[in-house]
């Protein structure tokens, strides 16, 4: 089965220590993207990647970081520079960059909680 | 600048019944993109449908239906006869194609559906 498998579901952090998102998709889509949901709240775009070793910063950069080594996988790290970092993420890819002819796929999402 | 707004915030209805979740967007573009995404308790977006903006026919899918407008800059999405299954957050987005911005979803604030049996 193709899809997007983000981990984990849950995750408590405590303030001031980093925390690392998993994000792995087997669609083989060479774009991928993370974004921050707040409660009430429309998807943020963090940061997203065209292709290996390519990243670019999103709306909501500050206190995040990724990387993109493998095509299959893009992970999050939440900083402690992130000052409210207690939210859902959630990890998209699409087949290329340019959602706007082809759409986004989305994981089921990390619910990170700073204790 | 790109701006998608939902100005429904929760809708409650009983089960069967038609409802209609509005979506007003934003944009300088003349060509872009409209989305709308299903998010059920589950916590992940479920792609529902994509829309250019030189399309203006309505489609039909199921009980599911949309109807796009460039006049009022809507893009409306009817459920008929909804169910139960149905309760969720509906978002809609927008994407824009010009400044290299076509890699970019906004999103609305999201309207929260549920249905009653």
């Amino acid at each position: 089965d193709g899809g997007i498998t983000q981990s984990p579901k849950y995750l408590f952090r405590k303030e001031g220590q980093n925390v690392t998102l998993s994000c792995e998709q087997n669609l083989n889509h060479d774009a991928m993207y993370w974004y921050r949901q707040d409660p009430g709240q429309g998807l943020r775009l963090i940061y997203y990647s065209q292709i290996v070793n390519d990243f670019q910063k999103g709306d909501i950069a500050e206190g995040y970081s990724v990387s993109r080594e493998k095509k299959e996988s893009f992970p999050l790290t939440v900083t402690s520079a992130q000052k409210n970092p207690t939210a859902f993420y959630l990890c998209a890819s699409s087949v290329s960059l340019g959602s706007s002819y082809n759409e986004q796929f989305f994981g089921p999402g990390t619910r990170l909680t700073v204790l | 600048a790109q701006k998608v707004t939902q100005a429904q915030t929760e809708i409650s209805v009983v089960e069967k019944e038609d409802v209609t979740l509005d979506c007003v967007y934003e944009t300088r573009d003349t060509t872009y993109y409209l989305f709308w995404y299903k998010q059920p308790p589950s916590g992940e977006l479920v792609f529902l449908i994509r829309r250019n903006s030189f399309d203006e026919q309505n489609e039909i899918s199921g009980r599911y239906s949309w109807n796009f407008q460039k006049s009022t800059s809507s893009f409306n999405f009817t459920i008929t006869a909804s169910q139960v299954v149905d309760s969720a957050v509906y978002f809609c987005a927008l994407s824009e194609t010009s400044g290299g911005s076509n890699y970019k979803l906004t999103f609305g604030k999201g309207t929260l559906l549920t249905v009653n049996p």
